[in-house]
């Protein structure tokens, strides 16, 4: 069964602090990975793709790895806003033609002034 | 702004009710998905439409269905509504295909409230 676990399920961090998201996936066969970033009561927004040749993809303040051996993405924060503060889903697709995605939980993080 | 429009935004109904959630997908997006996402709980899928054709279900309970019309906007209908159906919907669209990335683009929800 198509799985994808995140952790922590919830971090609070103080403002300028640095965190990382963990993501696991049993997701098979793999397309690419993608972290959404979802703030309360809003849809969610893809910060970055990783397709299985990518190791490491930054998009600002935000910093994704991936492990296609062992499963594993992580997330890593620099210098976090308040703005930070949100929801952070790792989403995963299966490819093959459906397309289909399997979503994580997702990680609910507070920043703290 | 994601190109995803839903509506209505919010959405108050009694038990026993039908409601009929909109949403119209990106400009050439031909996918269109219906999450449900209860309080404090994540995204679960309910269905994938796919140019008209149901592509995929998940979750989604007999009480509900959906239907993508030619012109690609999709409709998901809730009957028989019970207090543990509020919850906030959403659709997303992406743009299906060969070497296709598959991100969705999510529309800003619809909040149903029953009471």
């Amino acid at each position: 069964k198509n799985q994808v676990e995140q952790s922590p399920q919830s971090l609070i961090i103080l403002e300028g602090k640095n965190c990382t998201l963990q993501c696991n996936y049993t997701v098979s066969p793999f397309s690419n990975l993608r972290w959404y970033k979802q703030d309360t009561g809003r849809g969610p927004v893809s910060l970055t793709i990783m397709t299985f040749s990518e190791n490491t993809k930054s998009n600002g303040r935000y910093t994704a790895t991936l492990d296609a051996d062992t499963k594993q993405s992580s997330l890593h924060i620099t210098a976090s806003q308040l703005s930070d503060s949100a929801s952070y889903i790792c989403v995963v697709i299966v490819s093959g033609g459906s397309y289909i995605p399997t979503f994580g939980r997702g990680t609910s993080l507070i920043v703290h002034p | 702004d994601s190109g995803v429009t839903q509506t209505p935004k919010h959405l108050i109904t009694a038990t026993g009710q039908r409601v009929t959630l909109r949403c119209s997908p990106r400009s050439g997006d031909l996918s269109v998905y219906w999450y449900q996402q209860s309080l404090d709980q994540g995204l679960q899928f309910l269905i994938q439409y796919y140019n008209g054709e149901e592509r995929a279900k998940g979750n989604i309970l007999e009480r509900f269905s959906a239907q993508q019309f030619p012109d690609l906007h999709s409709e998901l209908n809730l009957s028989s509504l019970e207090l543990g159906d509020s919850a906030l919907y959403f659709c997303a669209s992406s743009a299906l295909g060969n070497g296709d990335t598959g991100e969705l683009f999510f529309g800003e929800g619809s909040r149903l409230t029953v009471l």
